[in-house]
Order: structure tokens, then sequence, then C-alpha cells
């Protein structure tokens, strides 16, 4: 099985608001992902969780939080967004550290008020 | 960091036909590509990846091709079907690196 779930599907916020994103994985991955994809653009890596420790943050503003429960959880909490943070957000998981296979869930579509 | 060249942007072929998506990468120690399909709407979907000690690989209609000398692979789609119409990404990775550097994309359309 190579699904990543991820909840919700469609999320609106405004700008004050606080809210989470989540992904879900079964497939006894140790690395997970969260990329934003703005359209017609590729992937943008934000972070990296290898063994659930943060391994890469790619300089993400601090309004994005990521946390990594245990290893099959990943979670994005967002605060105080702009407008232009709305995208596809995207949850990935692999194998192991790189380079390995990347699946992606379905991502969650983010429009900021 | 390595940088993806993905050529064309669009490429539009007759069904049937074949479709050939070039990517060129900068940093000789990468030695792995994956190629992904992104139909509209959907989550990037791994189709095919290569690693460096293999020169090709094919999975029944779509193959990818390494060159390592000139730092290029390529995703060949034979027999196009107007489901193959999508953005495919090709991108690489170094060992012992997380990051998948993408290219830019290239729409593909498949005209019935």
């Amino acid at each position: 099985d190579t699904e990543v779930t991820q909840t919700p599907k469609h999320l609106v916020m405004g700008m004050t608001n606080k809210k989470s994103l989540k992904c879900e994985q079964h497939m006894g991955h140790r690395a997970m992902y969260w990329y934003k994809q703005k359209a017609k653009k590729p992937p943008e890596l934000m972070f990296v969780y290898s063994y659930e420790k943060l391994s890469i943050n790619e300089s993400v503003p601090s309004r994005f939080s990521p946390e990594c429960p245990n290893s099959s959880l990943l979670n994005l909490h967002l605060h105080a967004l702009q407008p232009e943070d709305s995208a596809l957000y995207l949850c990935a998981s692999s194998q192991d550290s790189g380079p390995w296979e990347q699946y992606f869930g379905p991502g969650t579509r983010l429009t900021v008020t | 960091g390595e940088n993806v060249e993905q050529h064309p942007s669009t490429l539009s072929v007759q069904e049937g036909d074949s479709a050939v998506i070039k990517c060129t990468y900068s940093d000789s120690a990468s030695n792995y590509f994956p190629w992904y399909k992104q139909e509209l709407g959907k989550r990037p979907q791994l189709i095919i990846d290569i690693r460096s000690n293999v020169g090709e690989k094919k999975d029944q209609r779509i193959a990818v091709t390494l060159n390592k000398t000139a730092k290029h692979f390529s995703l060949h789609i034979t027999e196009t079907q107007p489901e193959d119409s999508a953005v495919y990404f090709c991108a690489a990775s170094t060992r012992g690196n997380n990051r998948l550097a993408f290219g830019k994309g290239n729409q593909v359309v498949v005209i019935p």
C-alpha cells in the first residue's frame, strides 16, 4: 500500500485564524515531508522529518510550524497566514533518508482570505 | 545545489505517437532520478525512476534513459493515450539527501 492520506481536502481560513493540516502514512516510512505547490509550478520543499526529528527546514516563515507526533503522523500548524500562502500543501513520505521513492498525499487546497 | 532543467515546457502529440521529455541536471553527484505525473487537481504520482548505476528502465509504455556523461535523462512514452495528458515533473537527488530538485514541469497534451 503506497498511500499517504491528508486532511482536510480543502481549507479556507482568515489571516487571524489558527488551523492545522494532517498527514498520515502506514507504510512504515521513516521520512516525511511537507511541500507547497503553486499552480503550474513544481512542489517546493518546506520541511523534512527523518525518524521523527526535523532534519530540513527550508527557511520557511514561522507562521508555518511542523510537528511529527509519531512515525506515522505529520502535522502542519498554520497561524497568521498571508493571502500569498494560498496553495496546495502536499505531504509525502519515503522509506528512509534519501534518496528513496517519495510518495505524495492528495494534498490540502488552502485558501487564505 | 542541484539545478534541473526540463524541456520542452509544452508538448502536444497525436494519440498513438511517442512523447519524449528531456531533463538536464547540474550536480554530477546526483544518483536518483524520478519522474512524476500530475493530472489536474491530483497528487504528483511517481511513475518511474532510475538510479545512476542503470542506463535504462522500462515499465510497459514508459521508459527512462540516463546519460551520466552528458548529465541528462529522458522520459519516453510510447503509444500515447488521452489519459497520458498531464504535467510531468522530473527530479534529481543525491545520495544521503532527502531533497528532490524538481524541473519546472512539462504539460503533455495527447490529441485524440
